[in-house]
């Protein structure tokens, strides 16, 4: 099956620096979301983006999918950013649809 | 609002008393599915519907039930939950028919059993 790897695993950062978070995938994709998991537990989507770039705020992503990989930029970080973020995708449009998830990258933001 | 909910959100039981974890949506999705996520393993999935009365088996199903009665509504049964199934659930939905078929997670239901 697909294979999804992310880097970095984990991440400490002062609070108002940028980051990159890095999302490899092994094969085509038709669907590619990033989420951020919070403290709580709860799965926020960040991003729908199979392929280009999108921003949202202080967020933004971009994924090259002839060359299956995925970047999520956040910049300015605030406390509130902390937790794991996921990169997850799915190989198919129709059918059974189960996103594969990476690792996930843990993310501390210390104030 | 567009949501995926989700009750109870918290649940400690025992082993052998039935339960169900409720999910609804509000998007008049075909799709939903059940997640389960631990550490290590990651989240994994556990049952799939492609519509009404149209339900299938995902990656880890043992244990579980699945019912789809209604477009919005996909309950997860535990007929006689176990220790091992102490885990964080996560009920999803998307729609493949909209031009591509971002999925919407529910908050999440944490279960314990004891």
């Amino acid at each position: 099956g697909i294979q999804v790897e992310q880097s970095p695993p984990d991440l400490i950062l002062q609070e108002g620096a940028n980051s990159t978070l890095r999302c490899n995938f092994s094969d085509s994709v038709n669907n590619l979301q990033w989420f951020h998991q919070n403290p709580w537990g709860q799965l926020i989507n960040l991003f729908y983006i199979p392929s280009g770039t999108k921003q949202n705020g202080r967020l933004s992503a971009t994924t090259v999918a002839t060359e299956r990989y995925s970047l999520l930029y956040i910049s300015s970080s605030q406390t509130t950013d902390s937790g794991v973020y996921f990169c997850a995708v799915a190989p198919r449009v129709s059918g059974n649809t189960p996103l594969v998830f990476g690792k996930g990258t843990r993310l501390s933001v210390i104030a | 609002e567009a949501q995926v909910t989700q009750n109870p959100r918290y649940l400690i039981t025992v082993t052998g008393k039935k339960l169900t974890v409720t999910c609804s949506q509000n998007m008049n999705h075909e799709y939903m599915s059940w997640y389960r996520q631990d550490p290590g393993l990651g989240l994994r999935q556990i049952y799939y519907s492609m519509n009404v009365e149209v339900t299938d088996k995902g990656d880890v199903p043992e244990g579980y039930k699945v019912s789809r009665k209604e477009k919005r509504n996909f309950p997860l049964i535990l007929e006689s939950p176990s220790p091992n199934q102490t885990s964080l659930y996560f009920c999803a939905s998307s729609s493949p028919r909209l031009g591509g078929y971002e999925q919407y997670f529910g908050p999440g239901t944490r279960l314990t059993v004891t």
